[in-house]
């Protein structure tokens, strides 16, 4: 069965960095787009980035453009997203998600990691 | 950026009864809509996608229509385990844009 599991979420500095990861397995994880989304604690969803496949593109909020970096390791069925330039509205649970053969919907997501963002 | 609005934020409703909720898009596109249901503590499940087409295991209750800018969920005899936050999401251009979501609470 497909299965996400999100890790390296944490407390971190206003300014800092730090990298999510997502451990796949259960499908073939090269065949698919895999997107990253968070929810800020008590709102809604908001879409982060995504990869494809081959990871030949790559697209990001613009809210996150210039500080995060979305990048994947085929060959370790993982997924990783480098934050940089944190900030306190960056504070969230960062959900991995499978997005299908062209990235049009995410049918399996993980169950979050959480980013805290404070001083 | 396509902005996606839905409506009504909230909705209280009772057990059986049909339940309609809209999404509007800040500009045209096709049918890459999606709706998902959300739990309290649960990561977002998705229930329809392709405005219309029902995610393999939801239940035949929930359907989805629409096209251009409005779109809407119907689901048709509200069950218990229904009452959930329900977003809907473009995935026409990036970023795939969110709705604020929809609150169904129980009446």
């Amino acid at each position: 069965q497909v299965q996400l599991v999100e890790s390296g979420g944490g407390l971190v500095k206003p300014g800092g960095s730090l990298r999510l990861s997502c451990a796949a397995s259960g499908f073939t994880f090269s065949d698919y787009y895999m997107s990253w989304i968070r929810q800020a604690p008590g709102k809604g969803l908001e879409w982060v980035s995504y990869i494809s496949g081959s990871s030949d593109y790559t697209a990001y909020a613009d809210s996150v453009r210039g500080r995060f970096t979305v990048s994947r390791d085929d060959a370790k069925n993982s997924l990783y997203l480098q934050m940089n330039s944190l900030r306190a509205e960056d504070t969230a649970v960062y959900y991995c998600a499978r997005s299908g053969s062209s990235g049009s919907y995410s049918d399996y997501w993980g169950q979050g990691t959480l980013v805290t963002v404070s001083s | 950026d396509i902005q996606m609005t839905q409506s009504p934020s909230s909705l209280s409703a009772s057990v059986g009864d049909r339940v309609t909720m809209t999404c509007r898009a800040s500009r045209t596109f096709n049918s890459n809509l999606n709706w998902f249901q959300q739990k309290p503590g649960k990561a977002p499940e998705l229930l329809i996608y392709a405005a219309s087409s029902l995610q393999s295991g939801v239940p035949s209750r929930f359907s989805g229509s629409g096209s251009g800018t409005d779109f809407t969920l119907t689901i048709s005899s509200l069950q218990p385990e229904d009452f959930a936050t329900y977003y809907c999401q473009q995935s026409y251009r990036t970023p795939h844009t969110f709705g604020q979501g929809t609150k169904l609470e129980i009446k």
